[in-house]
């Protein structure tokens, strides 16, 4: 596989479940990404690592909970989630954080009921 | 601070008609611009970038996109749509002093026979 793939696409669960979104990207990139996209709102960036490391969380819910375990993967571990947290969750990587382009992959579409 | 406009939050065009997306962004400097565009179910995928250089930057896909600093504005053209041109488009403003990326709304383009 090429790019970055994302799993599961579609996701529904009960506020009292626990789930993870899964991000693997086949780039040879050193940065990825996690980013909320609610309808007819900007992208949210929610969280940033570079070379495994977190270098930045936006202030995101404690609900969510990222984990990079190597540089071409990333996961968002989910639990206790509102409704108001279903949207489309995208990964993407770039070479590095800096001036450099993103790569998205396809999202998650997370439904909490 | 930083913000990106895309005025317009949904545009029909006629297949074979031309297309132009408007995004005017706030930031002191010279940025790094991007757009995106998005169909259904499916992640961002980079249409064009401006970094330096030549101010009219091509794209895939036919787009193109002039980057006018005296009015802070990154338009998205396109002579002739085709209706595969029918999704959701982002503009996206690099800042290039600490290289926060920051999103449009979007701008939705319908295109009808």
């Amino acid at each position: 596989e090429t790019g970055v793939t994302q799993t599961p696409r579609h996701l529904v669960m009960g506020m009292t479940n626990k789930k993870s979104l899964k991000c693997e990207q086949h780039l040879g990139h050193n940065a990825m990404y996690w980013y909320k996209q609610s309808a007819k709102k900007p992208l949210e960036l929610m969280f940033v690592y570079n070379f495994k490391e977190q270098t930045e969380n936006n202030s995101v819910p404690s609900r969510f909970s990222p984990e990079c375990p190597n540089s071409s993967h990333l996961f968002l571990h989910l639990h206790t989630l509102q409704p108001e947290d279903s949207a489309l969750y995208l990964c993407a990587s770039s070479q590095n954080t800096g001036a450099n382009v993103l790569t998205f992959g396809a999202g998650s579409r997370l439904t909490v009921l | 601070a930083q913000s990106v406009t895309q005025p317009d939050i949904h545009i029909t065009v006629s297949e074979g008609a031309s297309l132009e997306l408007r995004c005017n962004y706030s930031y002191g400097a010279t940025p790094y611009l991007f757009w995106y565009v998005q169909s259904p179910g499916q992640g961002l995928q980079l249409l064009l970038k401006y970094f330096s250089g030549d101010t009219l930057v091509q794209g895939i896909k036919g787009f193109e996109a002039e980057f006018k600093r005296s009015q802070s504005s990154f338009n998205l053209r396109k002579p002739s749509v085709h209706w595969s041109d029918a999704a959701e488009y982002f503009c996206a403003v690099l800042r290039s002093n600490d290289y926060k990326l920051s999103f449009g709304a979007g701008t939705t383009v319908t295109v009808r026979a």
